[in-house]
C-alpha cells in the first residue's frame, strides 16, 4: 500500500536561514506529488504539484521553491526563511481509491523565530 | 474559481449527541467533494468523499455527508458522537480533469466532544 514519508517531523528555524523538507513516496504508480501548507488558523493551500521528474508548478508566489529529482522525491525548499513561513507542511499523492483521493504524509512542522 | 465555507469554525458537543459540520462550496464545473480529518500534530485522513452516483456517502468511523447540488453543501454528520471524534475537520473540493489532486480547503472546524 501507498506510504509518504516526510521529514523532518518539527523544525525550528531563524529568520533568513535556508530549508529543505523532504517527501519521499513508497506503493504507488501516480507520477504527481503536492506539497500542501496548513497556516496557523488557516486551511491547507497547495503550493506546488509535480506530475514527473523535474515538471514543478507553482500555484501561489511565495518565499519558497520545490524540485524533483527523483521519481519518488519531491523538495521544498527556501534560500533565506521569513517569518510568514512558520506553518505545517504536509506533501500528498493520489490514493490507490483514485487520482481525485489524496493520501497525505505526517507533515513537517515549521516555526520559523 | 473554487471556494469551500465551512460555516462553523469551532463545535463543541457532548458525548453520544448527533453532530453537523456545515460545509458549502461555490464551483463553475462540476466537483468532486472531500471531508479529511486532522487529529493533533498528524496529517490529514480522508473521512468520505463524493465522486459521482448516491448523494449520501458514508464514510469511516460512523460519519456521513450528503451532496446537495441545489444548495451547493456538503454537510457531515454523525448521528452520535464519541471522545475520540475530537479532531479538526476540513471540507475540500476538487474540479477533476486536469486539476485533479488540486484541492480547494475550507478553513477548518474544529470539533471538541466532551463528557
Amino acid at each position: 500500500s501507498q506510504t509518504i514519508h516526510q521529514w523532518p517531523a518539527t523544525l525550528v528555524q531563524p529568520v533568513g536561514s535556508p530549508l529543505s523538507l523532504e517527501c519521499t513516496v513508497e506503493g504507488t504508480s501516480n507520477p504527481n506529488l503536492y506539497w500542501y501548507r496548513q497556516a496557523a488558523g488557516r486551511g491547507l493551500q497547495l503550493l506546488f504539484y509535480s506530475v514527473g521528474i523535474g515538471q514543478i508548478s507553482s500555484e501561489v508566489p511565495q518565499n519558497l521553491s520545490a524540485s524533483r529529482p527523483q521519481d519518488r522525491q519531491f523538495i521544498l525548499s527556501s534560500k533565506k526563511l521569513l517569518l510568514s513561513d512558520s506553518g505545517f507542511y504536509l506533501c500528498a499523492s493520489p490514493s490507490d481509491s483514485g487520482a481525485n483521493v489524496l493520501t497525505f504524509g505526517a507533515g513537517s512542522r515549521l516555526t520559523v523565530l | 474559481a473554487q471556494s469551500v465555507t465551512q460555516l462553523d469554525s469551532q463545535v463543541p458537543v457532548f458525548e453520544e449527541a448527533p453532530v453537523e459540520l456545515r460545509c458549502n462550496y461555490s464551483s463553475s464545473v462540476s466537483v468532486y467533494l472531500f471531508w479529511y480529518v486532522q487529529y493533533p500534530n498528524q496529517g490529514l485522513q480522508l473521512l468520505l468523499k463524493y465522486l459521482s452516483g448516491s448523494t449520501l456517502v458514508k464514510g469511516i468511523n460512523g460519519f456521513e455527508a450528503e451532496f446537495n447540488k441545489s444548495q451547493t453543501s456538503f454537510h457531515l454528520r454523525k448521528p452520535s458522537v464519541h471522545i475520540s471524534d475530537t479532531a479538526e475537520y476540513f471540507c475540500a473540493v476538487s474540479g477533476g480533469g486536469t486539476s485533479y489532486g488540486k484541492l480547494t480547503f475550507g478553513q477548518g472546524t474544529i470539533l471538541t466532544v466532551h463528557p
